[in-house]
């Protein structure tokens, strides 16, 4: 079975100050670990994924399998980094069943 | 290029009434998926089709749900009879294959 979990279903931060979402996976292969991320008043969209090892809107992620995490990075945030922010999982071999966690609401302040 | 769209937006209806919601996925998708998102929960999978197949839908209530993907295109989720406990928001997305999935904006149904 696949699961993931996030810890946290709110966190506030100030503008500039680092953040950081957590996300934690079970699984006994060898996982796709993405962050969704969806905006106030718009559709779920990708982030980022862990097999391309970009940075995103200044956000990073790395997959850290010792401690079966992927938690999402950003340095300084910034206000339009305010939304609902979704870790998922997809194990390889299970198709393209992709397992989401409850979801970490960031809001930035000013 | 227009996105995964979905009708209707929103639902209102008494229990054990039915209910349909429709997906027009990206042209050229052949994946497409169906999650069920409750209050304060992440996307939950009720159903994928690759093309005109479904191929899980280990989570889907056959009881009073079922769903169909005609023509490996559109898709329709039918809910009947809707219970109080199905209010939630229904959405679609679709991919290419395996990679990003691509959300439409939902359904959302309150069941009274």
């Amino acid at each position: 079975a696949q699961r993931v979990t996030q810890p946290e279903k709110l966190l506030s931060v100030f503008k500039g100050a680092p953040v950081e979402l957590k996300c934690n996976y079970s699984y006994s292969g060898s996982p796709e670990l993405f962050w969704y991320v969806q905006y106030s008043r718009q559709r779920l969209q990708l982030l980022l994924r862990h097999i391309s090892r970009e940075s995103i809107k200044g956000f990073t992620a790395d997959l850290n399998k010792g401690e079966t995490s992927f938690h999402l990075k950003k340095p300084f945030a910034q206000e339009e980094d305010s939304a609902m922010y979704y870790c998922a999982l997809k194990g390889r071999g299970g198709g393209n069943k992709l397992t989401f966690g409850t979801g970490t609401q960031l809001k930035v302040e000013l | 290029e227009a996105g995964v769209v979905q009708s209707p937006r929103y639902k209102i209806i008494e229990k054990k009434q039915p209910v349909a919601f429709w997906c027009n996925p990206i042209s050229g998708h052949n994946t497409l998926y169906w999650y069920l998102q409750n209050l304060g929960q992440g996307p939950e999978l009720l159903i994928r089709y690759e093309n005109e197949e479904a191929v899980d839908d280990s989570q889907l209530p056959k009881d009073r749900f079922s769903a169909e993907r005609l023509k490996g295109v559109d898709s329709t989720l039918k809910i009947q009879p809707a219970e109080l406990g199905d209010s939630a928001v229904y959405l679609c997305a679709s991919s290419p294959g395996a990679g990003e999935l691509f959300f439409g904006e939902g359904s959302r149904l309150t069941v009274l």
